[in-house]
């Protein structure tokens, strides 16, 4: 079955602090997989695409990895601010078919 | 980039009443968009594929006489909820396939619906 679990389920951290976010997949055939940004009350906004042959892009303070043997992405937020205070969202593009969306975690950043 | 708009931003109808929201895509040419459905902390589902001059391909259990969806060009899409329910309260979230750039999948900022 075609599965994005991401964990944790929610997370607090102190402002200025790092956080790094899972994401496991199973899905096949394997296009690329996206991590998002969701603000409370507003859509998905990307951060990340990687495709099978990238272990790692960059897109500021947002680290993404990809490790497509063992189906792990994790995200690493540097240097965390309020504004991170979102969902993040690993989504997998299965073969340009389908995206499949993972269920997303909670990122509270506090002062 | 590419910028996917959705009209309005939050509705309130009340219940029995029909609801129309607007997808477009304001920089590029999009033969298939999506439409997605987002109850509160909870992940995106996906209610149906648009695609441009066809009919519409909807996901197993959703009533496709009830979101009614319209693709009459290549930078619009609407989606109709008839009878509105309590029930259809969510946010409605679409996004736009742009076939220029790698089939690059784009969101718009999505409409709150509240039905009374």
């Amino acid at each position: 079955k075609n599965q994005v679990e991401q964990s944790p389920q929610s997370l607090i951290i102190l402002e200025g602090k790092n956080c790094t976010l899972q994401c496991n997949y199973t899905v096949s055939p394997f296009s690329n997989l996206r991590w998002y940004k969701q603000d409370t009350g507003r859509g998905p906004v990307s951060l990340t695409i990687m495709t099978f042959s990238e272990n790692t892009k960059s897109n500021g303070r947002y680290t993404a990895t990809l490790d497509a043997d063992t189906k792990q992405s994790s995200l690493h937020i540097t240097a965390s601010q309020l504004s991170d205070s979102a969902s993040y969202i690993c989504v997998v593009n299965q073969a340009g078919t389908a995206l499949i969306f993972g269920k997303g975690t909670t990122l509270s950043v506090s002062s | 980039g590419a910028v996917v708009s959705q009209h309005p931003s939050w509705v309130i109808c009340k219940s029995g009443t029909s609801v129309k929201i607007e997808c477009r895509s304001l920089d590029f040419q999009a033969t298939t968009m999506f439409w997605y459905r987002q109850f509160p902390k909870q992940s995106l589902m996906l209610m149906a594929t648009s695609n441009e001059g066809s009919k519409a391909t909807y996901e197993q259990g959703v009533e496709k006489d009830k979101f009614l969806i319209n693709h009459a060009s290549l930078t619009l899409s609407t989606l109709t909820v008839t009878s509105a329910h309590p029930e259809d309260s969510s946010f409605y979230i679409c996004s736009a396939r742009d076939s220029g750039r790698d089939y690059e999948q784009y969101f718009g900022p999505g409409t709150r619906l509240t039905v009374t």
